[in-house]
């Protein structure tokens, strides 16, 4: 069974610091995502990588960078965290050859608060 | 590009009772049409799923979908609820193959005793 990881359920941060989220996905996946959930809004796509060191931005990227230095490792990176981005953070990944039938694996979410 | 439009975002209903959450997306290609169910404190985890043939589709716990392209819908449906269905439902298309989702704004189903 797939497993993606994220590192911390709960993360408590002030304004101004850089905070680092980090998810790792157990199946060899090349395609992995990160989405921010706020109520009423659904998941918004921050961003997503389909490789190593690959990355593109997805619909809400500003505020946010990512690394993927390992094919299992994807981080998200606030540069400078702001009270607006206290939010649940979930990861995903995919099998690339199998896109057109297998969905997206998530990791249990990520709750950050910045105060 | 797509969108998902979730038309309810409450769902109070009692147990035993039917229920549909109704779900629109718009898209100029193709799509993957997903539900996904999250319970409190949990990710995402796949109900079902349309790719292609059958508008029908069955999914686990007793959920099934219909696919009516005119309509543009991908509606979700249980014949009798359970207390332990209360969570929060999301619609959801792809239609690139680095397997992006659009999701909708999620609709939260309560069942009440």
């Amino acid at each position: 069974d797939v497993k993606v990881t994220q590192s911390s359920r709960y993360l408590v941060k002030r304004t101004g610091e850089k905070v680092f989220l980090e998810c790792v996905q157990d199946m060899d996946h090349e395609n992995m995502f990160w989405y921010r959930q706020d109520p009423g809004l659904g998941l918004r796509l921050i961003y997503f990588s389909y490789d190593v060191k690959m990355k593109e931005k997805g619909d809400i990227p500003e505020g946010y960078s990512v690394s993927r230095e390992k094919k299992e490792r994807f981080s998200l990176i606030l540069e400078s965290a702001s009270t607006n981005q206290t939010s649940m953070y979930l990861c995903a990944s995919i099998d690339v050859d199998r896109v057109s039938n297998q969905p997206q694996h998530f990791g249990d979410g990520t709750r950050l608060s910045i105060l | 590009a797509q969108s998902v439009t979730q038309l309810d975002s409450q769902v109070p209903v009692f147990e035993e009772a039917p229920v549909e959450l109704r779900c629109n997306y718009s898209s100029s290609v193709s799509v993957y049409l997903f539900w996904y169910v999250q319970y409190p404190n949990q990710g995402l985890q796949l109900l079902l799923k349309y790719l292609s043939g059958s508008t029908l589709v069955k999914g686990i716990n007793g959920f099934e979908a219909e696919f009516n392209k005119s309509q543009t819908s991908f509606h979700l449906r249980k014949p009798s609820v359970h207390i332990s269905d209360t969570a929060e439902y999301f619609c959801a298309v792809s239609a690139t193959s680095y397997g992006k989702l659009t999701f909708g704004q999620g609709t939260i189903l309560t069942v009440h005793p």
